[in-house]
């Protein structure tokens, strides 16, 4: 099974403010096959990103995904209000296809 | 539009049995994968198992193997996660969500019911 890392636990940022989430894998992840999900308190989590830097229908384009292998990059490129939320990774390589524990962007 | 409409809030004693649901619309059913994922409270995503309601082909995190069970009817195009003994540990909100890519697993979840929460207490 792939364990999936993710730091910081939390970030703490202003608005306007460029955000870089990490997410690190047990062993290689085959083919890039990770996603991002942005979660907010009372709703289900929404996709991102998906095959480590493939935008989701309708995502803005201040969120960008990176990496490879082993290491993966979610990017907010300028913090809008709306951004402030919970953050999860998933690898989709072999199953089981588990989350990382997730970052949290709040405000500072 | 594509739609997962889960059923809604259940509140069960320990031992008792359950089985919720996600009705899928908007897309072809049976051609999907579709899973679940655990959240309990303040805590993260956890991933339970998919299945692929064209044949009931399933798939078990290991964590989840043998505690629960998946399947789906095809012909109302409905899935499951059921419980024959429920445990105080099971009070959680469970997601169901499609894979997005059809016929493969190797896809994110692309679309996500709005949750069903599950309280087990004495």
């Amino acid at each position: 099974e792939i364990v999936l890392t993710q730091s910081p636990a939390t970030l703490s940022l202003s608005p306007g403010e460029r955000g870089t989430l990490s997410c690190g894998a047990s062993q290689s992840v085959g083919s890039s096959y990770v996603a991002w999900y942005q979660q907010k308190p009372g709703l289900a989590p929404r996709l991102l990103i998906y095959d480590a830097a493939s935008r989701a229908t309708g995502i803005p384009d201040r969120f960008s995904g990176s990496g490879s292998g082993a290491n993966f990059t979610l990017t907010i490129s300028r913090l809008e209000p709306e951004d402030f939320a919970v953050y999860y990774c998933q690898h989709y390589g072999s199953s089981p296809f588990t989350f990382g524990p997730g970052t949290k962007v709040d405000v500072k | 539009e594509v739609q997962l409409v889960q059923s809604g809030t259940d509140v069960k004693k320990p031992g008792e049995s359950l089985k919720i649901s996600c009705k899928g619309s908007g897309y072809s059913f049976t051609t999907y994968w579709i899973g679940w994922v655990r959240q309990m409270p303040g805590k993260g995503l956890e991933w339970m198992g998919i299945i692929y309601p064209g044949d009931s082909d399933t798939r078990y995190s290991p964590s989840f193997q043998g505690q629960v069970t998946i399947s789906a009817d095809k012909s109302i195009s409905t899935a499951y996660l059921q419980w024959r003994s429920l445990k105080a540990s099971d009070t959680a909100m469970y997601y169901c969500a499609r894979l997005g890519i059809p016929g493969i697993t190797v896809a994110a979840f692309d679309y996500w019911g709005q949750g069903s929460l599950v309280t087990v207490s004495s």
